[in-house]
């Protein structure tokens, strides 16, 4: 089973709404990522949880807020998007290697988020 | 700095043609990580192939074929007798040490459209 499943699947909030992202995996992965993508374009890698530690943060704006509360799930928090923050965010998951290369990062079908 | 070229933005074939998707990429590295993924247009990237840069052997995997050559840091991938299924937008990667965790480098991404 090579799952991560994300919800919601739609997302559509107003500027100065609050709403969070949720992401699960169940394959004993302990590294997590967070993944913008915008129309035509690759995704953009955000944040990198490993071992439920915050290891990577790319210089993403506060207004997004990363949570790992435990090893199977992942959490993005959302407060005063701004429109152009319109965007798939994917979630992915993966083991961690003693080399920290080559592992296979597994994605779920993301979230599509609107902000009006 | 590490980067993935995919010079091929978009293809159109018909059905039952062989396509061929260019990958370059450019790494200091000696050892490193390739991937494909491709993207269907439910938004899910979907783990297609791993080679590591000591293997130089082709694979085979039913109609899909990839071919890596070191010499000129290309890492090719083949769709023989397409099919509509195949419609999609690939990705290949490279992987990135970065702080102890694993950051995946993609190219732009080609959309293939396979007619009937």
């Amino acid at each position: 089973d090579t799952e991560v499943t994300q919800t919601p699947k739609h997302l559509v909030m107003g500027m100065t709404n609050k709403k969070s992202l949720k992401c699960e995996q169940h394959m004993g992965h302990r590294a997590m990522y967070w993944y913008k993508q915008k129309a035509k374009k690759p995704p953009e890698l955000m944040f990198v949880y490993s071992y439920e530690k915050l290891s990577i943060n790319e210089s993403v704006p506060s207004r997004f807020s990363p949570e790992c509360p435990n090893s199977s799930l992942l959490n993005l928090h959302l407060h005063a998007l701004q429109p152009e923050d319109s965007a798939l965010y994917l979630c992915a998951s993966s083991q961690i290697r003693t080399t920290s290369l080559g592992g296979i990062q597994y994605f779920g079908a993301g979230t599509r988020l609107s902000v009006l | 700095a590490q980067k993935v070229t995919q010079a091929q933005t978009e293809i159109s074939v018909v059905e039952k043609e062989d396509v061929t998707l260019d990958c370059v990429y450019e790494t200091r590295d000696t050892t490193y990580y390739l991937f494909w993924y491709k993207q269907p247009p439910s938004g899910e990237l979907v783990f297609l192939i791993r080679r590591n840069s000591f293997d130089e052997q082709n694979e085979i995997s039913g109609r899909y074929s990839w071919n890596f050559q070191k010499s000129t840091s290309s890492f090719n991938f083949t769709i023989t007798a397409s099919q509509v299924v195949d419609s999609a937008v690939y990705f290949c990667a490279l992987s990135e040490a970065l702080q102890g965790a694993q950051k995946l480098v993609f190219g732009q991404g080609t959309r293939l459209t396979i007619n009937p």
